[in-house]
């Protein structure tokens, strides 16, 4: 256990649904990072926060996600009008500036 | 729990043997690098880390070199344990302290 949680750890919808993920990092760390994971692949880059400002979001991201960090702590990840291909782990890690990310259990999301 | 890495290349090892895990990165201006352990149904996990101004680093069972010429990492485990099966990636840091990983290895450890 890295002392990051993520809740659900699984969640299956159908297509057109939306869901939402939350992520609570380690409590004295400033940056939180979401990253996507599909089978056979490495984890992909989706967006990061320093604190409560979204500092960076990867063209994977796309008008259908929606990430906050309102109070600079826990983090939501919102996907909208789900679709087939939006199936994967999404991973959450959270470190300090320049630190070691430490990487929460991930929640699975299948869209039926 | 989650199959992660169904087309990715496989090493099956012999336990007590070492093993050598490759990864190629792709950035040359990246400084930094990471390699991380991934278990069935789990987050990746740190495992050692090396920067640019060093070829060589070692941990405790484990060691990363660093060839910056052909842009190329390595991942030595001593003694390979079956608690050492897992998905392996490389990862190079990149400006944010945002990580891009690496395509990942199968590691299997026979007893």
């Amino acid at each position: 256990d890295t002392g990051v949680s993520q809740d659900p750890r699984h969640k299956i919808t159908k297509r057109g649904q939306n869901v939402t993920f939350r992520c609570d990092p380690i409590s004295e760390h400033n940056r939180l990072y979401w990253y996507r994971q599909t089978l056979g692949q490495g984890p992909e880059f989706l967006t990061y926060f320093q604190n409560e400002a979204q500092l960076e979001k990867s063209r994977l991201l796309s008008d259908r996600f929606s990430a906050e960090r309102p109070k600079g702590s826990f983090s939501t990840l919102e996907i909208q009008r789900t679709e087939q291909g939006d199936s994967a782990m999404y991973l959450c890690a959270s470190s300090l500036e320049g630190g070691e990310q430490f990487f929460g259990p991930g929640t699975r999301l299948t869209v039926l | 729990g989650e199959s992660v890495g169904l087309h990715l290349p496989t090493l099956s090892v012999q336990e007590g043997d070492n093993s050598i895990i490759n990864c190629a990165y792709s950035n040359s201006a990246s400084d930094y690098f990471i390699w991380y352990k991934q278990e069935s149904g789990k987050g990746p996990q740190f495992i050692i880390d090396i920067r640019s101004n060093m070829d060589k680093r070692q941990g405790q069972r484990v060691t990363v070199l660093l060839n910056k010429t052909v842009k190329h990492l390595s991942l030595q485990i001593a003694a390979t344990q079956p608690g050492d099966s897992a998905v392996y990636f490389c990862a190079e840091m990149e400006y944010g302290n945002k990580l891009v990983f690496g395509a990942g290895t199968i590691l299997r450890v026979k007893s």
